[in-house]
């Protein structure tokens, strides 16, 4: 199956910081989506972002596919925006989950 | 916007037991997912329907069976539960005659096994 790696593993930011979280796949995929899931366990479905750029409020992504390598930024964070962040792609009708980046934005 | 609906929201079970749960898609999608998140892990995908025909099937134990209705509708049945079946498990629903479209997921059924 295709590997997802995302990095880092963990992220701890002041509020108001900017940040880059990472997401490398082994293969390619016409399917990835970026997930921040809540402390009470919800996947919020981010971007559908297989390739191309999109921006939405403070996030934005970036998706490189000829590389296998796609972008979330967050900027100005707050801590409504901690959790942890998934990438997640695939090519058929499931979808393989990364680790996760676990973000924790201090005020 | 109508969401994914899944029920029950939460599920207290003994080993050994059965349990059911449902998904409704959001209206119009016709593919429906299952996956299986256990605790500080990444979701798992577990099986799929489109159409209400299986098409495709990950990590999901023979004590797992699932199906889709005419209505769209899914029900995971887990049967013989294990200690390890202690999990968040997801529905997810799509436009999937494509492949390429948004997975959207619905709140999960938090599932403890004792």
């Amino acid at each position: 199956g295709i590997q997802v790696e995302q990095s880092p593993p963990d992220l701890i930011l002041q509020e108001g910081a900017n940040s880059t979280l990472r997401c490398n796949f082994s293969d390619s995929v016409n399917n990835l989506q970026w997930f921040h899931q809540n402390p009470w366990g919800q996947l919020i479905n981010l971007f559908y972002i297989p390739s191309g750029t999109k921006q939405n409020g403070r996030l934005s992504a970036t998706t490189v596919a000829t590389e296998r390598y796609s972008l979330l930024y967050i900027s100005s964070s707050q801590t409504t925006d901690s959790g942890v962040y998934f990438c997640a792609v695939g090519n058929d009708y499931k979808l393989s989950f990364g680790a996760g980046t676990t973000v924790t934005v201090r005020a | 916007a109508a969401g994914v609906i899944q029920s029950p929201r939460h599920l207290i079970k003994e080993k050994r037991e059965t349990a059911t749960l449902k998904c409704y898609p959001i209206p119009r999608h016709d593919t429906v997912y299952w996956y299986q998140q256990g605790p500080g892990q990444d979701p798992q995908f577990l099986i799929s329907f489109y159409e209400k025909m299986q098409s495709d099937k990950g990590s999901i134990p023979d004590r797992f069976s699932a199906q889709q209705f005419s209505d769209y509708h899914s029900e995971l049945n887990m049967s013989s539960l294990e200690l390890g079946d202690s999990a968040l498990y997801f529905c997810a629903s799509s436009l999937g005659f494509s492949r390429r479209e948004t997975q959207y997921f619905g709140p999960g059924t938090r599932l403890l096994v004792l």
